[in-house]
């Protein structure tokens, strides 16, 4: 069967520091991917989306960057966090394009101090 | 451009009465979609999806969905509803893309 880890499930970081979300899935292969992030009292927004190895869709801009060095994981990344980027933080998977249910992990509670 | 609206971002029920939560979409094609259940701090479980197939879905604890493209769409409803139903519903639009696109979310709360 199918599983996705996301990690580390809480975090806390200091404003101007940087930040590696990673996210692994088993159990498939060539998956689509991709990071949400949820800010208090709203909907999901979607940051990144991946359809193969080093193909990254960004959906808005932002101070945050996506990448997949492998098949199965997909990190996410700041050189530089600032407090707006504190949120709760989704990967998914799903097998193909969007008429197929994506997988959630866990989620990270990113809060920048 | 596809998107999807969720008409109530909160909805109050007492325990043992029916649920509603809205949802419409608009899209050029023809969509899938989906309702998924968000507990606190947690990830998101698929409560039922519609992919061109019946348009009453059953899911799971319950819940069901009427596709209905007169309307433009997928409101969920439970028959009764259980303290434990208490969570975030998000309603989600795919389609040919590869891309799913999220509701605002519907906070349902639950009274005794």
């Amino acid at each position: 069967s199918q599983t996705i880890h996301q990690w580390p499930a809480t975090l806390v970081q200091p404003v101007g520091s940087p930040l590696s979300l990673e996210c692994t899935v088993e159990g498939t292969s060539n998956p689509n991917l991709y990071w949400y992030r949820q800010a208090a009292g709203r909907g999901l927004q979607l940051l990144f989306y991946s359809v193969g190895i080093g193909q990254i869709s960004s959906e808005v801009p932002q101070n945050l960057s996506a990448s997949r060095p492998q098949d199965r994981q997909f990190i996410l990344s700041s050189k530089k966090l600032l407090l707006s980027d504190s949120g709760f933080y989704l990967c998914a998977w799903a097998r193909g394009y969007g008429d197929t249910e994506a997988f959630f992990g866990q989620g990270t509670r990113l809060t920048v101090v | 451009a596809q998107s999807v609206t969720q008409l109530d971002s909160h909805v109050s029920v007492s325990e043992g009465t029916p649920v509603l939560l809205r949802c419409n979409y608009s899209s050029s094609y023809s969509p899938s979609l989906f309702w998924y259940v968000q507990h606190p701090n947690k990830g998101l479980q698929l409560l039922l999806k519609y992919t061109s197939a019946a348009t009453l879905v059953k899911g799971i604890n319950g819940f069901e969905a009427e596709f209905k493209k007169s309307e433009t769409s997928f409101h969920l409803t439970k028959p009764s509803a259980h303290m434990s139903d208490a969570a975030e519903y998000f309603c989600v639009y795919g389609g040919a893309t590869n891309k799913l696109i999220f509701g605002t979310g519907t906070l349902l709360a639950v009274q005794p």
